[in-house]
């Protein structure tokens, strides 16, 4: 079993929809949850940082963490053509090493 | 800031040959990370330096990959020799002692024939 598992997608959406992106993880230790996004031929950036349970707002983005279901989430509102990208979940015990969930593409259509 | 630098942006080898791929990571950031990104394996670490120094190198593949980083600006990853099966895009990312946030270079996409 992978630490962490995530739907690769695709997923598509119309503009104006809310999406909801989620990860799945096995190991409890995990106290620090991240996700990335990621444009075509990009590399990574930090979009969202939360540490242990509960919820996070920026913006139109809200990251949730549920440690009992060991279960994350982020949820895009009124998404836009521009949030077309690949998110990528990443969990970290509080060491060096962060463990990224496989990434899961999102179109949004105008 | 120019953010995380990494050269070549692309490279096309054929098999056998030595590749090196550059880093320049952000000033100021102590950490530095090679990664390796396929569709099939998803993103991995391959090795992390603190203050110039290899911590973990425990994703390394094989004794063909070697990294170094002889200063704070400056980290290469060697292949040598090359295979088919590395190719894959290789990012270099750097971060502050301490921080879960990391900044990533662009990435080198590497095609090995």
């Amino acid at each position: 079993q992978k630490e962490v598992e995530q739907d690769p997608g695709p997923l598509s959406v119309p503009e104006g929809a809310i999406v909801s992106l989620n990860c799945t993880y096995s190991n409890s230790a995990f106290q620090y949850f991240m996700w990335y996004r990621q444009y075509s031929r990009k590399g990574p950036e930090l979009l969202m940082y939360t540490y242990s349970s509960g919820n996070k707002e920026d913006g139109r983005f809200t990251a949730q963490v549920d440690k009992s279901s060991k279960y994350i989430s982020l949820f895009i509102r009124d998404s836009q053509p521009s949030d077309s990208a690949t998110y990528l979940c990443a969990l970290n015990t509080g060491g060096f090493k962060t463990i990224f969930g496989a990434g899961t593409r999102l179109f949004v259509k105008a | 800031d120019a953010g995380v630098i990494q050269s070549p942006r692309h490279e096309v080898t054929e098999m056998g040959q030595e590749v090196t791929l550059r880093c320049k990571p952000i000033s100021g950031h102590n950490s530095l990370f090679w990664y390796r990104q396929t569709m099939m394996r998803g993103l991995e670490l391959l090795i992390y330096f603190n203050n110039n120094v290899p911590i973990d190198d425990s994703g390394m593949p094989e004794d063909r990959f070697s990294a170094k980083m002889p200063n704070a600006s400056f980290s290469t990853l060697k292949i040598q020799p090359s295979e088919p099966r590395d190719s894959a895009v290789y990012f270099c990312a750097s971060s502050l002692l301490d921080s879960y946030e990391q900044y990533f270079g662009p990435g080198t996409r590497l095609t090995v024939t």
